[in-house]
């Protein structure tokens, strides 16, 4: 019972390198988020999609980009990683066709950026 | 201004005891209501969703004011592994937005 699997769970990277953070969902959810979550912001949304094929900026956009090329995968790319990304991210997705809708999370990745 | 605003805490809550918090939203259009619970280094889940009429699960009480735009949640009977991070989230459609979370630390 997956869920919402996120890889990698830990990574350190140097300024500048690039990474990307797969998400992977087995629940045939239309909607699927990133967030950050650094201490004393709560979650922010960094890029969502509606749909496969389709992706939308959130809040705090800059130096990420994603792709939805399959319903069950979203991808956040850091093209050029900065200490001022440092973060907990956490991919997340839910189902729009019910009236109270529940987003279910992956376990998150920890990146260094140094 | 932020779109959901929580008090912090912490709340250091014996075992056994009732505690209450709020939080605010800006938004009047919000639709959806929720309480997740976070716990330390973990992804959030789900606590329960919120109705206007207000609803229970167990110890847990939700009310939601939509003309104050309030939302709250108490906790009765106070357990140790009710020690978490509370999250408080409003959704517009596709757009859920989360408070920064207040902190219970239960205590014996």
């Amino acid at each position: 019972n997956a869920g919402v699997t996120q890889t990698p769970k830990f990574r350190v990277l140097k300024t500048g390198q690039s990474m990307t953070l797969l998400c992977a969902q087995d629940m045939n959810h239309e909607y699927m988020y990133w967030y950050r979550q650094d201490p004393g912001m709560g979650l922010r949304l960094i890029h969502y999609s509606v749909g496969e094929g389709t992706t939308a900026k959130g809040e705090v956009p800059d130096g990420y980009n994603v792709s939805r090329l399959k319903k069950q995968n979203f991808l956040l790319g850091l093209e050029s990683a900065a200490p001022s990304q440092t973060s907990v991210y956490f991919c997340a997705s839910s189902d729009p066709g019910q009236d109270y809708t529940e987003a279910f999370f992956g376990q998150g990745t920890r990146l260094t950026v140094v | 201004r932020k779109e959901v605003e929580q008090d912090p805490g912490p709340f250091n809550v014996p075992e056994g005891a009732t505690v209450a918090f709020n939080c605010t939203y800006s938004n009047s259009a919000s639709q959806s209501f929720f309480w997740y619970r976070q716990d330390c280094r973990k992804e959030p889940k789900l606590l329960m969703s919120v109705y206007s009429s207000g609803n229970e699960d167990g110890r847990f009480t939700a009310q939601l004011n939509r003309a104050s735009q309030y939302i709250s949640l108490l906790i009765r009977d106070s357990k140790l592994s009710d020690s978490a991070t509370y999250l408080c989230v409003v959704s517009r459609g596709y757009k859920l937005s989360f408070g920064a979370g207040t902190t219970v630390t239960g205590r014996a």
